[in-house]
């Protein structure tokens, strides 16, 4: 089965900081990759799919690049209601693997 | 509006059975694969079973494969999640969830699951 390594498991960063969280899948997973945020006690959101498409909605200061195997979401601005967890997903072939998830908390 | 609401969830002891269950609404639901996650109390979320939108195939993690049984009733809009031998390991919340993509008889191709339910938890304890 295809790995996927997220990092960092968790980070603490100021308001208005770019922050970023990569993904890396241990064989070639073309651009099914997705991204979800999950706040505390609240069910995950799709932030970003196909690596790269925002999903309606999310706000644009959230972004993801990647193809391959190296993946990246990036918050350009973090503001105090980005607190949550962030997980990718990989979806190319099954298992449909979660990366181990980041913590993001602001300084 | 598009939604997805589950039910089923309950406290039970280990070797027993339980059986959730997941309405779907506000979508063509026989269009879409749909998928069962959950999530271990402070742990993160695990993709356990994909169904395809006819329900002709269905894949799992190795971790509930053999105990777990997903299926679906078109007629009903209704995704279901049969779990069979559960351990205490199993205890979570279960989300079921919409894909975007395709199945088939080999395997399942998406870009994301854009619908979620509120879930549904199920604990397993003596």
């Amino acid at each position: 089965d295809i790995q996927v390594t997220q990092s960092p498991s968790s980070l603490s960063a100021s308001v208005g900081d770019r922050v970023t969280i990569t993904c890396r899948a241990s064989q070639v997973i073309s651009n099914h990759l997705a991204w979800f945020q999950q706040k505390p006690g609240k069910v995950p959101k799709l932030l970003i799919y196909a690596a790269s498409t925002l999903q309606s909605g999310v706000p644009s200061r959230f972004s993801g690049s990647g193809s391959g195997t190296d993946f990246t979401l990036t918050i350009s601005s973090l503001q105090p209601e980005d607190v949550a967890n962030y997980y990718c997903q990989k979806y190319n072939n099954v298992p449909w693997t979660f990366g181990q998830g980041t913590k993001v908390e602001i300084k | 509006e598009v939604q997805l609401l589950e039910s089923g969830g309950g406290l039970l002891q280990p070797g027993g059975s339980l059986g959730l269950s997941c309405a779907a609404s506000g979508f063509t639901f026989s269009s879409y694969g749909m998928s069962w996650v959950r999530q271990a109390p402070g742990k993160g979320l695990e993709w356990l079973s994909t169904i395809s939108g006819s329900g002709d195939y269905t894949f799992y993690a190795e971790s509930v494969k053999g105990r777990f049984a997903i299926s679906r009733d078109n007629s009903k809009n209704t995704l279901y999640l049969q779990m069979n031998s559960l351990r205490a390991e199993d205890t979570a919340v279960y989300y079921c969830a919409r894909p975007t993509g395709y199945c088939d008889s080999i395997n399942c191709f998406a870009y994301g699951m854009d619908v979620w339910g509120q879930g549904t938890t199920v604990t397993v304890s003596s």
